[in-house]
């Protein structure tokens, strides 16, 4: 079965220091997403992409922020400065269509900012 | 802004019993709603959708309610198995070319065996 895959899985990075989080979406997929989970919190919605552009973005995904699609497989997830708050499990999402058909998530990057 | 609700944290059940995940949102604007797993150390998996024209939608042991006007959706499962045990979200998606979910909080569903 197709899968969404995240790399890496663990990244410990000291604050202030700019991280990229990895995703190679499924490949027919049209519809990117990136969410975040703060430990012990709910799944919160960071950004929506499609046709090589931002759709939709929270007030969490700041100017300190960014995506991108740099070729046809590979969807990264950039934090410029990273702060202690950003430490959260990242999940990447693709989705083939939008509607009720549901996203297909990564396994998640645990991100820990110290 | 808790849009999306879900009251339990955490339900035990015993194996072959029903399991009855409850799920409360504000946003009347919202016509998706879904169901999601998690279990440790995975992303979470999608179970199963409801379009808010339905008031019912069954996949196998996996069946979710819409109440619309009482708007309330719940999951049900049965029979409940072990390998059930997870953290189940509900989510919900609006119209008007949003495609984000907004995530309920999470119930921690544990089976008994």
């Amino acid at each position: 079965e197709p899968e969404v895959t995240q790399t890496p899985s663990h990244q410990v990075t000291q604050m202030g220091q700019e991280v990229i989080l990895r995703c190679v979406p499924i490949s027919n997929h049209l519809y990117f997403y990136w969410y975040r989970q703060i430990l012990g919190q709910k799944v919160e919605f960071l950004v929506s992409f499609y046709n090589n552009e931002i759709s939709e973005k929270s007030e969490i995904f700041d100017d300190q922020f960014s995506v991108e699609r740099p070729d046809g497989s590979n969807f990264t997830l950039k934090i410029r400065s990273t702060k202690l708050e950003d430490s959260a499990m990242y999940f990447c999402a693709s989705q083939i269509l939008t509607g009720g058909n549901g996203y297909t998530f990564g396994s998640g990057t645990r991100l820990t900012v110290v | 802004d808790q849009q999306v609700k879900q009251n339990s944290p955490s339900l035990s059940v015993q194996e072959g019993r029903i399991s009855i995940l409850n799920c409360d949102y504000t946003n009347s604007m919202f016509d998706y709603f879904l169901w999601y797993k998690k279990y440790p150390a995975e992303g979470p998996t999608f179970l199963i959708s409801i379009s808010s024209i339905k008031d019912k939608n069954e996949d196998g042991r996996f069946t979710v309610f819409l109440n619309k006007s009482a708007k309330h959706l719940s999951l049900h499962i049965v029979p409940s198995q072990p390998g059930d045990s997870a953290v189940y979200f509900c989510a919900a998606s609006g119209t008007s070319g949003t495609y984000k979910y907004i995530f309920g909080t999470g119930t921690r569903l544990k089976v008994l065996a």
